[in-house]
């Protein structure tokens, strides 16, 4: 099976401006998260979807937003960039295992964006 | 809420040493617990995995126990290489919502010298 995909790889922004960035899950993932990664922060989860619908959503602002299509793909977008944002932002498609109620999602990351805002 | 601590790095280790790195945490609920390494410039891969208490998750040579009651999930591997050489990152699955959304430690650089 292909992996996740995360496009594009690189991109380069300014300030004030909007960025969209696509994720391709596993096929037969339903559910897609997205992370941030910088050095000081750390790996931060910003939300999941899930049939089409946000599930959890971490705390972020709510120029951060994303959408779900119904073939599992998924965009974010984040709005008036600022500086802070320069990040990697990782997407991950889940496997779900076990008995309904007690699932474990193992999730299968892509190569991240890598998101500059000058 | 739920969060995780690893040990500080980097860690700096010869070939062939024996390797521990500390994962601790703190959940409400039944959280499935992970290891994911991560190579330069490039995503998270899973390493391992343990979905319950005294589960013992292992994938090439590194072994970690879930002990729920030390609330630990310690990496192991008893003889490392050079291509060990990465960021590893402990985390844990939200266990109160059951959901795709994983707790993530610190992270912890492991450099591994011929």
């Amino acid at each position: 099976k292909a992996g996740v995909t995360q496009t594009p790889r690189y991109l380069i922004k300014t300030r004030g401006q909007q960025v969209t960035l696509s994720c391709s899950p596993i096929s037969g993932h339903r559910s897609v998260s997205w992370y941030q990664q910088t050095p000081g922060q750390g790996l931060q989860f910003l939300f999941e979807y899930f049939s089409e619908t946000q599930r959890n959503k971490g705390n972020f602002p709510g120029r951060f937003s994303g959408r779900q299509f119904s073939n599992s793909r998924s965009e974010m977008n984040v709005s008036t960039l600022e500086l802070g944002d320069s990040a990697l932002y990782l997407c991950a498609s889940s496997l779900v295992i076990g008995l309904a109620g007690r699932e474990t999602y193992e999730q299968y990351f892509g190569p991240g964006t890598r998101l500059t805002v000058t | 809420g739920d969060s995780v601590t690893q040990m500080e790095g980097p860690v700096t280790l010869s070939e062939e040493a024996f390797l521990t790195i500390n994962c601790t945490y703190t959940a409400t609920g039944y959280p499935s617990l992970f290891w994911y390494v991560q190579y330069p410039g490039e995503g998270l891969q899973l390493l391992l995995k343990a979905t319950k208490a005294d589960d013992k998750g292992s994938n090439k040579g590194f072994e970690a126990t879930y002990r729920k009651e030390t609330t630990s999930f310690h990496l192991e591997k008893g003889s490392v290489q050079v291509s060990d050489s990465a960021v590893y990152f402990c985390a844990l699955s939200d266990g109160s919502s059951n959901t795709g959304k994983l707790i993530f430690g610190q992270g912890t650089t492991l450099q591994v010298k011929p």
